[in-house]
């Protein structure tokens, strides 16, 4: 089975400063994991994915993810916030199949 | 531009009548998914499909029903007999070669007056 947790449901920062946003994962096998944004009353865009290659994933608009094993976590950070990046953030779980499992979803708020 | 779409954005359904929303893909794409999202909860799985012809039943499909004729529709019916389908729905569809990667509409909005 397969479950994806994000720890935080909502996160708030200032235009410019970082942005972390957890994500923990339970797995059997070795998992394809994904980060995706949804902006308000809009589809969800595809902002990077981990398949097995390099632990670090960069993504687009400045974001990027670090999957550690260990910790079974995939956390996606960004630098310097943009008031753009407000919006709703899912982290995806997908083991083989087609059916993905997402997380509850994160809401991030910028700060001007 | 090749994408999904969807229809209507916004629905507005009596309680007691079927409802059916569109999604169109024009990607080539194999699998086709219907997503139900609510405040807080993420996206849950309705149905989803691999190939024309053949569906099966997500999370929760009790009170939804679908059809996979061509390959690039997956209209997704809304029955009387769920309970509380006022919701945001996505449609979304997958390339077999992509790892899972989905390809999401725009959405629909369907409110239960």
């Amino acid at each position: 089975a397969q479950s994806v947790t994000q720890l935080d449901s909502h996160v708030s920062v200032s235009e410019g400063t970082p942005v972390l946003l957890r994500c923990n994962y339970s797995s059997s096998y070795s998992p394809s994991l994904f980060w995706y944004v949804q902006h308000p009353n809009k589809g969800l865009q595809l902002l990077l994915k981990y398949t097995s290659a390099a632990t670090l994933v960069k993504g687009i608009n400045g974001f990027e993810a670090e999957f550690k094993k260990s910790e079974t976590s995939f956390h996606l950070t960004k630098p310097s916030a943009h008031m753009s990046d407000a919006a709703e953030y899912f982290c995806v779980v997908i083991e083989g199949d087609y059916k993905l499992s997402f997380g509850a979803g994160t809401t991030v708020t910028v700060r001007a | 531009d090749g994408g999904i779409t969807q229809s209507p954005k916004y629905l507005f359904r009596k309680e007691g009548q079927n409802v059916t929303l569109s999604c169109e893909q024009n990607l080539n794409h194999d699998a086709m998914y219907w997503y139900r999202q609510d405040p807080g909860q993420g996206l849950r799985l309705i149905y989803y499909s691999q190939i024309v012809n053949d569906f099966q039943k997500g999370d929760i499909a009790e009170g939804y029903s679908v059809s996979r004729e061509k390959k690039e529709s997956f209209p997704l019916t809304v029955t009387s007999a769920q309970k509380n389908p006022t919701a945001f729905y996505l449609c979304a569809s997958s390339d077999r070669g992509t790892t899972g990667e989905l390809f999401f509409g725009e959405g629909s909005r369907l409110t239960v007056l």
